[in-house]
């Protein structure tokens, strides 16, 4: 299965400013998913990212406050934009390699706490 | 639009006891499912995975679950509980490879001694 490298582990950052998480693959793959986790609670899909074109966005989050980059088939990177406390969660990227038979991986997880 | 629907948001049982944790979903085409476990302040380990194969699937730790198409159910099943199984379970559904995994609200096991 996929191996996914993903950073920071988790950061604490003051309100107002950007953090850019990274995830990198060790092996091309067409979608790359990101999700965030808040405290206590399940994962919410916030996008999905395919090299070559812009990020697709679930409802409830936009470009502007995440900001997805995709490169390349291995890498991506979330920006969560102008952070405030409500933005402290666990954000995860996920690539899927079921066609392969693998299912999808998970990223280790960024712990981002907003103070 | 695939859901999962867990039933219980928290779940206890004695160590030794059964140990049953329900998923139901909803697709309108046939689904891939998937159980996850999430140990505190750690990330999420696959438990095991339904991909149009076997409809009895068995995962690591001891845990099985079974499809039930007439039922849309996957229920997640381990005979005996251990203290070690405490932790915070999530079904997952998609609807084919590449498209995003939607996941359940999450049930919380405690294992009682």
């Amino acid at each position: 299965s996929a191996v996914i490298s993903q950073k920071p582990s988790r950061d604490i950052c003051q309100r107002g400013t950007s953090l850019t998480i990274q995830c990198q693959v060790d092996s091309q793959v067409t979608m790359m998913f990101w999700y965030r986790q808040q405290p206590g609670q399940s994962l919410t899909l916030i996008a999905t990212a395919n090299q070559g074109s812009e990020a697709t966005y679930e409802s409830g989050f936009v470009i502007d406050k995440f900001p997805i980059s995709r490169p390349n088939l291995t890498f991506s990177t979330l920006t969560v934009s102008n952070m405030s406390p409500e933005d402290s969660s666990i954000y995860l990227c996920s690539v899927d390699k079921a066609r392969e038979g693998h299912g999808y991986t998970f990223g280790s997880g960024t712990r981002l706490t907003v103070v | 639009a695939q859901s999962v629907t867990q039933l219980g948001s928290h779940v206890s049982v004695s160590e030794g006891a059964l140990v049953l944790l329900r998923c139901n979903y909803s697709s309108s085409v046939p689904p891939y499912l998937f159980w996850y476990v999430q140990y505190p302040n750690q990330g999420l380990q696959l438990l095991l995975k339904y991909t149009s194969a076997a409809t009895l699937v068995k995962g690591i730790n001891g845990f099985e679950a079974e499809f039930k198409k007439s039922e849309t159910s996957f229920h997640l099943t381990k005979p005996s509980a251990h203290m070690s199984d405490a932790a915070e379970y999530f079904c997952a559904v998609s609807d084919s490879g590449n498209t995003p995994l939607v996941f359940g609200k999450g049930t919380r096991l405690s294992v009682i001694a």
